[in-house]
């Protein structure tokens, strides 16, 4: 099977735009969920889809927000950015398995200037 | 809530030598463990996995068992090599949250032939 895919790579921006990145999961996962990881807070939590529903929610501002699509491919927007928004973000897939392992994406590398 | 400690890093090894990263946790319940790798550059990548106490996750030559009593699950390694430098972070998963996982700081690993 295919990996999880993430596209844009690496991005650069502006203070204030938006932006959005895109996940594709594991061909049969339903639940994608998505992190935030920068040097100084590690691996953050952000939010989980499963079957285009939020599950589950992390402790970031209203300015991310995210939806998933009938086939599972989730995006995930970050709107008015901050320099702080500078990080790396990686998506995971989960099946539906009693191990939960989630596999993970190569992540996009967000740049905010 | 969930948390994860791990040991703090960098750990630096001379070829063939053995390696145990510590790693405790905190959750409700009986979370599923795990131990992921980061290379460079990378994304993820599940290394090994314990879902329930005593259960001894293995790959690569790499071992961590489930402990309840101390609610530890330490990685260890009998014999490194310079290809298995690189970042490693332990995980937990909550059977109440399946698509959220808490992870630790994460152990930067440097193996010198």
């Amino acid at each position: 099977k295919a990996g999880v895919t993430q596209t844009p790579r690496y991005l650069i921006k502006t203070r204030g735009q938006q932006v959005t990145l895109s996940c594709s999961p594991i061909s049969g996962h339903r639940s994608v969920s998505w992190y935030q990881q920068t040097p100084g807070q590690g691996l953050q939590f952000l939010f989980e889809y499963f079957s285009e529903t939020q599950r589950n929610k992390g402790n970031f501002p209203g300015r991310f927000s995210g939806r998933q699509f009938s086939n599972s491919r989730s995006e995930m927007n970050v709107s008015t950015l901050e320099l702080g928004d500078s990080a790396l973000y990686l998506c995971a897939s989960s099946g539906s398995g009693t191990s939960y392992e989630q596999y993970f994406g190569p992540g996009t590398r967000l740049t905010v200037t | 809530g969930d948390s994860v400690t791990q040991m703090e890093g960098p750990v630096t090894l001379s070829e063939e030598a053995c390696l145990t990263i510590n790693c405790t946790y905190t959750a409700t319940g009986y979370p599923s463990l795990f131990w992921y790798v980061q290379y460079p550059g990378e994304g993820l990548q599940l290394l090994l996995k314990a879902t329930k106490a005593d259960d001894k996750g293995s790959n690569k030559g790499f071992e961590a068992t489930y402990r309840k009593e101390t609610t530890s699950f330490h990685l260890e390694k009998g014999s490194v090599q310079v290809s298995d430098s690189a970042v490693y972070f332990c995980a937990l998963v909550p059977r109440t949250n399946a698509g959220k996982s808490t992870f630790g700081d994460g152990t930067t690993l440097t193996v010198k032939p």
